[in-house]
């Protein structure tokens, strides 16, 4: 079945450091894939998607490019800050947008 | 921007008690979904609903029920509460007709079981 891995947290970082968070899937077809956000003592936040092969999604930041033949997703940011702490989810989603797979979630601390 | 709201953030039952968590969405979304965040779990989908009286049910629906009377209230009823069923509950949202692959969260319910 379709599911999603990513590393295991927590990261701990110092302010301006690089980002990456690594995060692999396994699915039948075209899934779309995600990152979301959780901030603490909050929901969950749609951070960026790509729906197809080689699409980059990109927001504060943030950047992850969709690579079908490594079926890989991996998050990355140039200089994380203190306001990045968070935990962060990969998810995949079929083509009906019904069912939706999360991986474990990896938490990151960025140290002042 | 859209809402989604849940009844409470922190709820402590016991063992055995008949437990209501309640979710609402303000954006007239058709689909809307209960999940389980656990520590190296991840979320694990409960249930989910594509309309008014419409469910199907996720990994994990063993010891859940759910009622969808109105479109934007969807319930997670869990008939006689056992201890391992202490977690993170979260609701979400999402519409099919637009954007319908961005999924939309409440802050969360942690429910204790004791």
């Amino acid at each position: 079945g379709d599911s999603v891995t990513q590393m295991e947290g927590p990261v701990t970082l110092s302010e301006e450091a690089f980002l990456t968070i690594n995060c692999t899937y396994t699915a039948t077809g075209y899934p779309s894939l995600f990152w979301y956000v959780q901030y603490p003592g909050e929901g969950l936040q749609l951070l960026l998607k790509a729906t197809k092969a080689d699409d980059k999604g990109s927001n504060k930041g943030f950047e992850a490019t969709y690579r079908k033949e490594t079926t890989s997703f991996h998050l990355e940011k140039g200089s994380v800050q203190v306001s990045d702490s968070a935990v962060y989810f990969c998810a995949l989603s079929g083509w009906n947008f019904n069912k939706f797979y999360f991986g474990s979630g990896t938490k990151l601390n960025v140290k002042p | 921007d859209v809402k989604v709201t849940q009844s409470s953030r922190y709820l402590v039952k016991r063992t055995g008690e008949k437990v209501f968590l309640e979710c609402v969405q303000d954006m007239d979304h058709e689909n809307m979904f209960w999940y389980r965040q656990d520590p190296g779990l991840g979320l694990r989908l409960i249930y989910f609903s594509y309309d008014v009286k419409m469910k199907e049910k996720g990994d994990i629906p063993e010891g859940y029920s759910v009622s969808r009377e109105k479109k934007e209230r969807f319930s997670l009823i869990l008939e006689s509460a056992s201890t391992n069923q202490t977690s993170m509950y979260l609701c979400a949202s999402s519409d099919p007709q637009g954007d319908a692959d961005t999924q939309y969260f409440g802050p969360g319910t942690r429910l204790t079981v004791l």
